[in-house]
């Protein structure tokens, strides 16, 4: 199975500021012939389901605001927050679509500072 | 709009068997890959089966033995059974749709969860 490594486990960050999480593939998710990275991320608020955000690495969901970004390839990803409003405080999950068993991260609380 | 509404059994006795029910409302059901995930504070969040338009099935490794998913498209429904279960197996457990015509996408469409708890 692919494991997904998510660093750091929370952050807390100022309204405004940058928030950056980091997502590590034990394996490449990127299919070669495609030129697609197999990765997506979610947005989860306490007592709601995850929320698709980011998937392809770095293409936004219909209705995300831009301020979330998407970046990486092959084996290291990133999901920029690049003004922290007080709705982005929730947990965020990335999650390799690639192969085998559909592995998600441990997931990363976000908080305000 | 899209959505997904789940049912079934909240509270379980060891050795019984899970059955939740995910229906779809509001688009397409037909081409597309339907998942279960569940979610439990330890283990965080666990893919455990999906199904695809041709009833072509895959499982987690993990909980093959004892998962099976099935599909009604005339009703626009899927279904999970899960035998034997344990205190382990105590989670959230969501619905989900992946992609058309392709199991290798992402779940864009979720449950509202519901929580299964196993206890004598």
């Amino acid at each position: 199975d692919i494991v997904m490594t998510q660093s750091p486990d929370s952050l807390a960050v100022s309204l405004g500021e940058r928030a950056t999480i980091n997502c590590k593939s034990s394996q490449s998710v990127l299919y070669s012939s495609s030129d697609k990275n197999y990765l997506a991320w979610y947005q989860q608020k306490p007592g709601q389901p995850p929320k698709l955000l980011i998937y392809w690495a770095s293409a936004r969901e219909s209705g995300v605001p831009d301020r979330f970004i998407g970046s990486g390839s092959g084996t290291d990803f990133t999901l920029t927050i690049s003004s922290l409003q007080a709705e982005d405080v929730a947990v965020y999950y990335c999650q390799q679509y690639y192969s085998g068993p559909r592995t998600f991260g441990q997931g990363t609380k976000l908080e305000i500072k | 709009q899209e959505q997904l509404q789940q049912w079934g059994a909240g509270l379980l006795k060891p050795s019984e068997t899970l059955s939740l029910t995910c229906a779809f409302f509001g688009g397409s059901f037909s081409g597309y890959c339907w998942t279960w995930v569940r979610q439990t504070p330890g283990k965080g969040l666990e893919w455990i089966a999906d199904i695809n338009h041709s009833r072509n099935t895959n499982y987690n490794p993990t909980l093959k033995s004892r998962v099976s998913i099935s599909v009604d498209t005339s009703k626009k429904q899927f279904s999970l059974k899960l035998r034997s279960v344990t205190a382990a197996d105590t989670a959230v457990y969501y619905c989900a749709r992946g992609g058309r015509y392709t199991n290798s996408a992402p779940l864009d469409c979720w449950g509202q969860g519901t929580l299964v708890t196993v206890s004598s």
